[in-house]
C-alpha cells in the first residue's frame, strides 16, 4: 500500500537550531505539499511543488523557511533558525494531478516539531 | 488565509446515529474535497466532489454540493466509534485547483 513517508515523526530542538523535515512522496505523484498544523491556524499550505518545481510558497517565512525538491523521491522543509512559534506538526501530502484539475491527496503522518 | 469554514467545530452523538458536517466557502471553486483525521494521524482524504456535480456517494457517506450557496454537506450515516475523527472540507479554486486550502474541521465524537 503506496504511502507518504515524513521524517523525524518527532522532533524536538532548542531555538536558534537548524530543523530539517523529510518527505518521500508516493511514486509516480507529481505534486508535493507541505502544511503546517496548529490549533489556533488549523491547517495552513506553506509550499507547494509540481514536477518538483516550486509553485506557490506564499504561505511560508521567508527569511527562515525553506523549501526543496532535490529529486522526485525526497522533498525537505527545513527552518534556519527555529524560533518557539514555529512549534508545530508540519505535514507532507503528495499527489497526482493531470491538466488544470485536482486529486485527492495523500498525507504523510507528519513530524511534530517543539522548538523550546 | 482560511477558505472553508466548517460547522459545527464540534459534534457529539451516539453510535447509529447520522452525523451532518458542513461546509461554507468564499470563492468560486473548481472542486470540493473532504477529509478525515485520526488523532495523531495524517489527513485521508474521503471523497472528491466537482463543481459541476451536487451529490456524491460512498459507502455509508453522502456529499452534497450547492454553488450558488457556497456551501457543502457531509453526511455520515448509522455512526460507528470508529468514525470519531476530525473533518475537514478542502476546496481547490477555479485558478490553481491543485492547491487545496482547509477549513478549520470538525471534531465528531462517536459515543458508545
Amino acid at each position: 500500500d503506496a504511502r507518504v513517508t515524513q521524517t523525524p515523526r518527532h522532533k524536538v530542538t532548542e531555538m536558534g537550531q537548524e530543523v530539517t523535515m523529510r518527505c518521500q512522496p508516493i511514486l509516480g505523484h507529481n505534486t508535493v505539499f507541505w502544511y503546517r498544523q496548529t490549533m489556533m491556524q488549523g491547517l495552513e499550505l506553506l509550499a507547494y511543488f509540481r514536477n518538483r518545481a516550486p509553485l506557490d510558497d506564499s504561505g511560508m517565512p521567508k527569511d527562515r523557511f525553506s523549501a526543496e525538491m532535490p529529486d522526485a523521491t525526497l522533498a525537505t522543509l527545513k527552518i534556519q533558525p527555529s524560533e518557539p512559534r514555529d512549534s508545530a506538526v508540519y505535514f507532507c501530502a503528495s499527489g497526482l494531478v493531470q491538466g488544470a484539475g485536482n486529486s485527492p491527496l495523500h498525507f504523510g503522518n507528519g513530524t511534530r516539531l517543539t522548538v523550546t | 488565509s482560511q477558505q472553508g469554514e466548517e460547522d459545527p467545530q464540534a459534534l457529539s452523538i451516539q453510535e447509529g446515529e447520522n452525523a451532518t458536517m458542513n461546509c461554507s466557502y468564499k470563492t468560486s471553486i473548481n472542486n470540493l474535497q473532504w477529509y478525515r483525521q485520526n488523532s495523531g494521524r495524517g489527513l485521508v482524504h474521503l471523497i472528491l466532489i466537482r463543481s459541476n456535480e451536487r451529490e456524491k456517494h460512498s459507502g455509508r457517506l453522502r456529499v452534497t454540493l450547492d454553488t450558488s450557496k457556497k456551501s457543502s454537506s457531509l453526511l455520515i450515516t448509522a455512526s460507528r466509534a470508529a468514525d470519531t475523527a476530525s473533518y475537514f472540507c478542502a476546496t481547490g479554486r477555479v485558478q490553481g485547483a491543485q492547491k487545496l486550502v482547509f477549513g478549520q474541521g470538525t471534531r465528531l465524537t462517536i459515543n458508545p
